[in-house]
């Protein structure tokens, strides 16, 4: 079983320019997570999809970050315009719906210069 | 609101070694608990699930347990190896709520 996908592995731009990450999460898994980590922390949770839902978005920063989950399956999360803090690891997750296991991508590492 | 605390932030030990990773968490109200471990560059991988009723949870040269009443949680890692090195990080679920919090996590390191 493939697990989850998540391209560009490594990202570097200048600040104010935009970008875009893509996730494929796990076939059959409804459940999506957008997470994000700072160096030294753990995971936050950014936004959560229920198939096309997305069902909790309280810590994602509206004013320049968009997700979209077109279909429920794949996912693409954006930042328009970047700024240097945006600086970090942003993983995203696949689960079935209801289940507790969340499998993880390996990231994307950005960084805004 | 939930706080989840790791001591220490890095150990090192030589191969062998049994060890002890600990997870303190403020509010007790929680649904599980999961242990992961993290490599360098990659995500993470879920090593032990503990429901909010269990005590317990063993895998391989793993143990996990969980004292709600407490707010502590602790990785129980036999017989080290050089490949357990990674960082180790705990989070876990609050009722009603399928969001994970996270610990900081631990830098483990085994040395050969």
């Amino acid at each position: 079983e493939a697990g989850v996908v998540q391209s560009p592995r490594y990202k570097i731009i200048e600040k104010k320019q935009p970008v875009a990450f893509w996730c494929n999460p796990i076939s059959g898994h409804n459940t999506l997570y957008w997470y994000l980590q700072n160096l030294g922390q753990g995971p936050e949770l950014l936004i959560r999809y229920e198939n096309e839902e997305a069902v909790d978005d309280s810590q994602l920063p509206k004013d320049r970050f968009s997700a979209e989950r077109l279909k429920g399956v794949d996912s693409t999360l954006k930042i328009q315009p970047a700024e240097l803090g945006d600086s970090a690891v942003y993983l995203c997750a696949s689960s079935r719906q209801g289940a507790e296991t969340q499998y993880f991508g390996p990231g994307t590492r950005l960084l805004v210069l | 609101k939930q706080e989840v605390t790791q001591i220490p932030a890095a150990l090192s030990v030589p191969e062998g070694e049994n060890l002890v990773l600990n997870c303190s968490f403020t509010d007790s109200a929680i649904y599980n608990l999961q242990w992961f471990r993290q490599d360098p560059g990659k995500g993470l991988t879920s090593l032990l699930l503990i429901q909010s009723s269990q005590r317990e949870q063993t895998s391989g040269r793993l143990n996990a347990s969980l004292d709600k009443s407490s707010g502590r949680s602790t990785l129980y890692i036999a017989a080290s190896q050089p490949g357990d090195s990674a960082t180790y990080l705990c989070a876990l679920t609050q009722g009603g709520s399928e969001k994970l919090v996270f610990g900081k996590g631990t830098k483990l390191t085994v040395n050969p």
